[in-house]
């Protein structure tokens, strides 16, 4: 089974502080992807990566960066945590693009993110 | 670009009743649909998948669901739901030339005893 797994399940930051939350796949995935859900918004893409040191901004990148130094490893990084960053963060990972379709997506367990 | 509507943001049902989630889509070229769940406090999980072939879906926990593309609808089904399944439900849609997944805005499914 694909697992991916996020480095906190819940987290609390102050407003100002650099947050990184990370991200690990075992399924020698090449695209790995973060959202962040906040009720009534559903998923909204912030980040996504489809091969190492490779980036393409989603939907809502603003404050928001990302690092892919390894394969299986995908880091989010807030370079300065406001309360509008409070929400839940998903990982994702899925297997290389199929005939110009993208493929089925493989979630983490989230991480809470609660900046005060 | 492509779109998802989910047409009902929480379904209220009684156990053991049959459910419909509604969902529809707008792409004028080929797509993947798919359906995932979500219970609290935990990531997404692939319910089930319409790549190509048979428009009738069936996936995990006794779910299924139909592609009709003069719809362009992927409504979810169940013919007897459980406690278990309340949790928050999912469409979404890979079109050709696009290289993410778009998804709906979620439907609560509440199960009533």
């Amino acid at each position: 089974d694909v697992k991916v797994t996020q480095s906190s399940r819940y987290l609390v930051k102050r407003t100002g502080e650099k947050v990184f939350l990370e991200c690990v796949q075992d399924m020698d995935h090449e695209n790995m992807f973060w959202y962040r859900q906040d009720p009534g918004l559903g998923l909204r893409l912030i980040y996504f990566s489809y091969d190492v040191k490779m980036k393409e901004k989603g939907d809502i990148p603003e404050g928001y960066s990302v690092s892919r130094e390894k394969k299986e490893r995908f880091s989010l990084i807030l370079e300065s945590a406001s309360t509008n960053q409070t929400s839940m963060y998903l990982c994702a990972s899925s297997p290389v693009f199929v005939a110009g379709l993208a493929y089925e997506q493989y979630f983490g367990p989230g991480t809470r993110l609660t900046v005060t | 670009a492509q779109s998802v509507t989910q047409l009902d943001s929480q379904v209220p049902v009684f156990e053991e009743a049959p459910v419909e989630l509604r969902c529809n889509y707008s792409s004028s070229v080929s797509v993947y649909l798919f359906w995932y769940v979500q219970y609290p406090n935990q990531g997404l999980q692939l319910l089930l998948k319409y790549l190509s072939g048979s428009t009738l879906v069936k996936g995990i926990n006794g779910f299924e669901a139909e592609f009709n593309k003069s719809q362009t609808s992927f409504h979810l089904r169940k013919p007897s739901v459980h406690i278990s399944d309340t949790a928050e439900y999912f469409c979404a849609v890979s079109a050709e030339g696009a290289q993410k997944l778009v998804f709906g805005q979620g439907t609560r499914l509440t199960i009533n005893p």
